[in-house]
């Protein structure tokens, strides 16, 4: 079982509508999370961290749930620029220091 | 400022030979990592330096080898490669190899035929 999973789409969205998607992290010891975006054949690009009450940042809510061990990002008012893969990102520390683990991405694809 | 700077582009190696790719970090920034990500994938951790000391590695052969210079630049070396070396390798740079810190390079492509 990989240690973060996303469902790797796409997910065709609408412009201006809203997509929700969720990623799952099985090492329960991970202790911060992050969504980064990545455009085709660009290099990942932070988007976002995510705490454990859920924020907000514009357009995009990140939500933790510990207890399930799922991370979700919703995009509202879906634009053509949010087309990319979002990527779901987990650390653990440890005494070897930071250790993201990346899961494979999920695409979106915003159309007129 | 200049970003995290990577060497070379792009790069095509034959199965066997020796790689080795470059990264110069943010001015200021301390730590690097190196990720591997083979198409259709996220990026898979491979190394971390900190401070000019290794700090963390992934699952990787020992194949695989990292340093980190005094000006706190980083060599990725890539021993009898592979076909399955084959994948974009991308350096992110942190002040204090914080995850929220981190700024990715564009990466260097490799192909190994």
């Amino acid at each position: 079982r990989k240690e973060v999973e996303q469902d790797p789409g796409p997910f065709n969205v609408p412009e201006g509508a809203t997509v929700a998607f969720n990623c799952t992290y099985s090492n329960s010891a991970s202790q911060s999370f992050f969504w980064y975006r990545q455009d085709c054949r660009k290099e990942p690009k932070l988007l976002m961290s995510v705490y454990s009450s859920g924020n907000e940042d514009g357009r995009f809510t990140a939500q933790l749930n510990r207890a399930s061990q799922y991370i979700s990002l919703l995009i509202r008012d879906s634009k053509l620029s949010d087309s990319a893969t979002y990527l779901c990102v987990v650390n653990k520390v440890s005494a070897a220091g930071n250790k993201l683990t990346f899961g494979g991405g999920t695409r979106v694809l915003v159309k007129p | 400022d200049a970003g995290v700077t990577q060497s070379p582009t792009h790069l095509i190696k034959t199965r066997g030979q020796q790689v080795t790719l470059r990264c110069s970090p943010i001015s200021g920034h301390k730590s690097v990592s190196w990720y591997q990500q083979v198409l259709g994938q996220g990026p898979q951790f491979i190394f971390q330096y900190y401070e000019k000391e290794e700090r963390g590695r992934g699952n990787f052969p020992d194949r695989f080898s990292a340093r980190q210079f005094p000006n706190y630049s980083s060599e990725l070396n890539v021993n009898a490669l592979l076909l399955g070396d084959s994948a974009l390798y991308l350096c992110a740079s942190s002040y204090r190899g914080l995850p929220q810190e981190a700024f990715f390079g564009q990466g260097t492509r490799l192909t190994v035929v």
